[in-house]
């Protein structure tokens, strides 16, 4: 299975700042998974990220709020943006490399204050 | 579109007897299906996965799940309860062909509480 390093592990931030979450991949893969875990809550699916184009959000995410980045097959990054406490959770990126099935990051947790 | 209800928020066994956490699925294609658990302040560890090979599926930890395509049910059991299973356990169903590159959804996750 692939593994993913995942930074930082947890951070607490300002309102209305940014932070920005990077994973790294030690395998190629097509497709990144960024999700959120809402303190208490199962994981929910922010975004699809696709190398060379743009990542697809689902319902109730937006680009302006949690822009992604995905310049190779190895990298991505999640930023969120001005941040309120509403946004303290946990963030996870996920990769299927192939038949394993579908490996996490350790995680993000992030506290807004 | 694709969903999966775990039956139980919450379940409670005392150590050595059996486990089973109830899940049941929706999904539009044949659906690949997993186990995974997440122990307090750890990441999420793969336990187990079904993709229409055989429909009982062995994992790690003495863990098994049976796919049951009759009742879209894919439970997870376990003959003997350990202390080090306590921890929150998610039942995830991907649907469609392309393997890898498609979506997860989780069911709202089981806390299982092992009873010394």
């Amino acid at each position: 299975s692939a593994v993913i390093s995942q930074k930082p592990s947890r951070d607490i931030c300002q309102r209305g700042t940014s932070l920005t979450i990077q994973c790294q991949v030690d395998s190629q893969v097509t497709m990144m998974f960024w999700y959120r875990q809402q303190p208490g809550q199962s994981l929910t699916l922010i975004a699809t990220a696709n190398q060379g184009s743009e990542a697809t959000y689902e319902s109730g995410f937006v680009i302006d709020k949690f822009p992604i980045s995905r310049p190779n097959l190895t990298f991505s990054t999640l930023t969120v943006s001005n941040m309120s406490p509403e946004d303290s959770s946990i963030y996870l990126c996920s990769v299927s490399p192939g038949t394993y099935g579908y490996t996490f990051g350790s995680g993000t947790r992030l506290t807004v204050v | 579109a694709q969903s999966v209800t775990q039956l139980d928020s919450h379940v409670s066994v005392s150590e050595g007897t059996p486990v089973l956490l109830r899940c049941n699925y929706s999904s539009s294609y044949s659906p690949s299906l997993f186990w995974y658990v997440q122990h307090p302040n750890k990441g999420l560890q793969l336990l187990l996965k079904y993709t229409s090979a055989a429909t009982l599926v062995k994992g790690i930890n003495g863990f098994e799940a049976e796919f049951k395509k009759s009742e879209t049910s894919f439970h997870l059991t376990k003959p003997s309860a350990h202390m080090s299973d306590a921890a929150e356990y998610f039942c995830v169903v991907s649907g469609g062909t392309n393997f890898g590159n498609e979506k997860l959804t989780f069911g709202t996750g089981t806390r299982l509480t092992i009873i010394p």
